[in-house]
C-alpha cells in the first residue's frame, strides 16, 4: 500500500526559506507531486518529481529521492500569500491506472509578518 | 485558461436524499477524477474515469457512489442515498492525454448532509 508522511504545521517569517519535508512508502514508484492548497479552495498543482534531484520552479523548488523516499518542497522569499497547506501526493499504481493520487494529510504553513 | 467547474458550490440535503455533483472538465482532457475532502482531513481518491468507463475507485466508493459522462462535456457523481458521513468538500479534476502528470482541480462543491 502508500503511505505519507509529512509534519502537521510549520511556521516561517516573510521573507524567508521554508523547507517542509515528505517521506513516503509505496508499493511502486510513479513520481511524486505536489500541491499547494489554500483554506476552503481546491489543490493547486505545484510539481511533479519522477527522477532524483532537484527541481527548480520560480521561488518554489522540489527534490526527490528515490532510494531514501524522501521528498522535499523549499519555498523561498517568503509571502504572506504562502500562507496555506502543502500536500504530498503519490499516485496509485495500479497496472494501466494514470495518476489516481494518493495525498498525504498535508502542512499548514503560516507566513508571519 | 481553461479551467475545470463545479456546480453547484455548496448543496445541503437530507439524510437518505439523492443528490447529483456535476462537473465539467477541461475540453481536451480524457481522464477524470473525483476526490473527496472531509473538514479538516486529507484530501481522498475515490474513484477514476477514462474512455467511458471506470479505471479504478477506493474503497470509499461503495454502491451508493456511481459516475457518468452523460455528454461530450459533464462528469457527474450521484450519491443515491446520503449519510450524514458524505458531508464533505467533493473536487472534480482531470488531466490531459498522458493523463498521469498535472491534474488540475475544480473548486469543488461543498455538500451537508443533514
Amino acid at each position: 500500500g502508500q503511505n505519507i508522511d509529512q509534519p502537521t504545521e510549520m511556521t516561517a517569517t516573510e521573507g524567508a526559506i521554508v523547507q517542509i519535508n515528505c517521506t513516503y512508502q509505496t508499493s511502486g514508484f510513479n513520481g511524486l507531486f505536489w500541491y499547494q492548497q489554500h483554506a476552503g479552495e481546491a489543490p493547486t498543482f505545484l510539481s511533479y518529481n519522477v527522477l532524483d534531484g532537484l527541481e527548480e520552479k520560480g521561488r518554489f523548488s522540489s527534490f526527490l529521492s528515490r532510494s531514501k523516499g524522501y521528498s522535499y518542497l523549499l519555498l523561498k522569499e517568503l509571502q504572506m500569500k504562502d500562507s496555506a497547506s502543502y500536500l504530498c501526493a503519490v499516485p496509485l499504481n495500479y497496472g494501466g491506472s494514470q495518476g489516481n493520487l494518493i495525498f498525504g494529510k498535508g502542512t499548514k504553513l503560516s507566513v508571519k509578518p | 485558461e481553461p479551467e475545470v467547474t463545479q456546480t453547484p458550490s455548496h448543496q445541503v440535503t437530507q439524510m437518505g436524499q439523492e443528490v447529483i455533483l456535476r462537473c465539467v472538465p477541461i475540453s481536451n482532457h480524457l481522464y477524470f477524477y473525483w476526490y473527496r475532502q472531509i473538514l479538516g482531513q486529507k484530501v481522498e481518491f475515490l474513484v477514476s474515469f477514462y474512455n467511458n468507463e471506470i479505471s479504478e475507485k477506493s474503497e470509499i466508493f461503495d454502491d451508493q457512489f456511481s459516475v457518468e459522462r452523460p455528454d461530450g462535456s459533464n462528469f457527474t457523481l450521484k450519491i443515491r442515498s446520503t449519510k450524514l458521513e458524505d458531508s464533505a468538500m467533493y473536487f472534480c479534476a482531470s488531466s490531459g492525454p498522458e493523463g498521469d502528470n498535472e491534474q488540475f482541480f475544480g473548486p469543488g462543491t461543498r455538500l451537508t448532509v443533514l
